[in-house]
């Protein structure tokens, strides 16, 4: 099994300031790697799947890097609807395990 | 549009069995397969398995293997899953999620508690 390590686990930015959060792979799993943002009492929102391809409907702000066994997510602007919980997921090979997760706060 | 709608929340003792459905509409059910993902209160993501929407072969979680069955129903588009001999720590909000580049569309979630 593939484990997926996410950091920091809590990330406190002002809005309007970038957050950059990490993901890591146990190994590679080349860029099939996909990015979730989840809010309270809600599923979760594709953001980023291939690494680094913005799902349909997610504001460019938001951008995927990276590839085999590390991967950043960066929001550039934050605005105040982004203050949420992200995962990383890979979809390399069964079974796709999520990150742990990290909790992006308001500063 | 995609559409994903989960059944009803549910209460169930220790010991019991619970069938959660999910039923898709705004795509061609067959061309994709569906997840299963469930969160414990205050938790991450935990992936419990797959279903195939073509042919409905699966690949279940190590953790559920064994308890858990997914199926599906093509003449209505609905994926189910079951899941038998509930323990407390199976108390969850269950999601299913269309697999397409990780996942791209989830149902709304069903809570199950597990209590006496």
């Amino acid at each position: 099994e593939i484990v997926m390590t996410q950091s920091p686990a809590t990330l406190s930015v002002s809005p309007g300031e970038r957050a950059t959060l990490s993901c890591r792979a146990s190994q590679s799993v080349n860029s099939n790697l996909a990015w979730y943002q989840q809010k309270p009492g809600q599923a979760p929102r594709l953001l980023i799947y291939g690494a680094s391809t913005r799902a349909t409907g997610i504001p460019a702000r938001f951008s995927g890097s990276g590839s085999g066994t590390e991967f950043t997510l960066t929001i550039s602007s934050l605005q105040s609807e982004d203050f949420a919980v992200y995962y990383c997921q890979h979809y390399i090979k069964w079974p796709y395990t999520f990150g742990q997760g990290t909790k992006l706060e308001i500063k | 549009q995609v559409q994903l709608v989960q059944s009803g929340a549910e209460v169930k003792k220790p010991g019991a069995s619970v069938k959660v459905s999910c039923k898709a509409s705004g795509y061609t059910f067959t061309s994709y397969g569906i997840s299963w993902v469930r969160q414990a209160p205050g938790q991450g993501l935990e992936w419990m398995g797959w279903i195939s929407g073509y042919n409905g072969n699966t690949n279940y979680a190590q953790k559920v293997q064994g308890r858990v069955t997914m199926t599906t129903d093509t003449s209505t588009s609905t994926a189910y899953m079951e899941l038998r001999s509930l323990r407390s720590d199976d108390t969850a909000v269950y999601y299913c999620a269309r697999v397409y580049a990780g996942s791209d569309y989830w149902g709304q979630g069903t809570l199950v508690t597990v209590s006496s």
